[in-house]
């Protein structure tokens, strides 16, 4: 166990709809960081936040949203959903950032399929 | 932005062998290189990684190399064993400008023959 919490575990919803997951980094994990992962485009950052500001943004579709709140836990918001946003969606936490603070911890994932 | 690359996508060895996993990364401001091992099904788990400031480290059956003049790092696992057998990813980012999301290679299937 990681320490690294998601909720759902799995989520099934349909085309145009829009979804929330949840994602409760390790104690005094300062740093959140959201991932994507299918099986053409594999593992792709989407973005990253570090103590409730965001920090970096990587390949996030504008359909797409997060934001860490004051307890440090993150939601990621999907909408308009896409048949090709079906994939494994991976929060992972980390002390902070710099050299030193940079291991990465992953949650259990959340498998949105979209109908 | 940072493009990693990853060879082979699949490698299949005898029990008992090494294996041997190469990434390339194209953004010489990185500076922090780890690999992660993800079972079917599950979360990537951080199984080591390297800091640009040493060339080797080791954990018992597993090292990792890195040469920075030619952009090149890979991850060795000796004396294989079944369960090793798993998706590996390598990844790269710069630490240090507070921005540091990994960017991951395609990932390579290893099975471990018996």
């Amino acid at each position: 166990d990681s320490g690294v919490t998601q909720t759902p575990k799995h989520l099934i919803t349909a085309t145009g709809q829009r979804v929330t997951l949840r994602c409760s980094p390790r104690s005094g994990d300062l740093s959140v960081y959201w991932y994507q992962q299918s099986l053409d485009q594999g593992l792709q950052f989407l973005i990253q936040y570090y103590n409730g500001e965001e920090r970096a943004k990587g390949n996030i579709l504008e359909r797409f949203s997060a934001q860490q709140f004051p307890d440090l836990h993150s939601e990621l918001n999907l909408s308009s959903l896409e048949l090709g946003d079906s994939a494994l969606y991976f929060c992972a936490s980390s002390v902070g950032t710099g050299p030193v603070n940079t291991e990465a911890f992953f949650g259990q994932g959340t498998r949105l399929t979209v109908v | 932005g940072e493009n990693v690359e990853q060879h082979p996508s699949t490698l299949s060895v005898q029990e008992g062998d090494s294996a041997v996993i190469k990434c390339t990364y194209s953004d010489s401001a990185s500076n922090y290189f780890p690999w992660y091992k993800q079972e079917l099904g599950k979360r990537p788990q951080l199984i080591i990684d390297i800091r640009s400031n040493v060339g080797e480290k080791k954990d018992q059956r597993i090292a990792v190399t890195l040469n920075k003049t030619a952009k090149h790092f890979s991850l060795h696992i000796t004396e294989t064993q079944p369960e090793d057998s798993a998706v590996y990813f390598c990844a790269a980012t710069y630490s240090g400008g507070g921005a540091d999301g990994l960017t991951f290679g395609k990932g390579t299937h290893l099975i471990i023959q018996p």
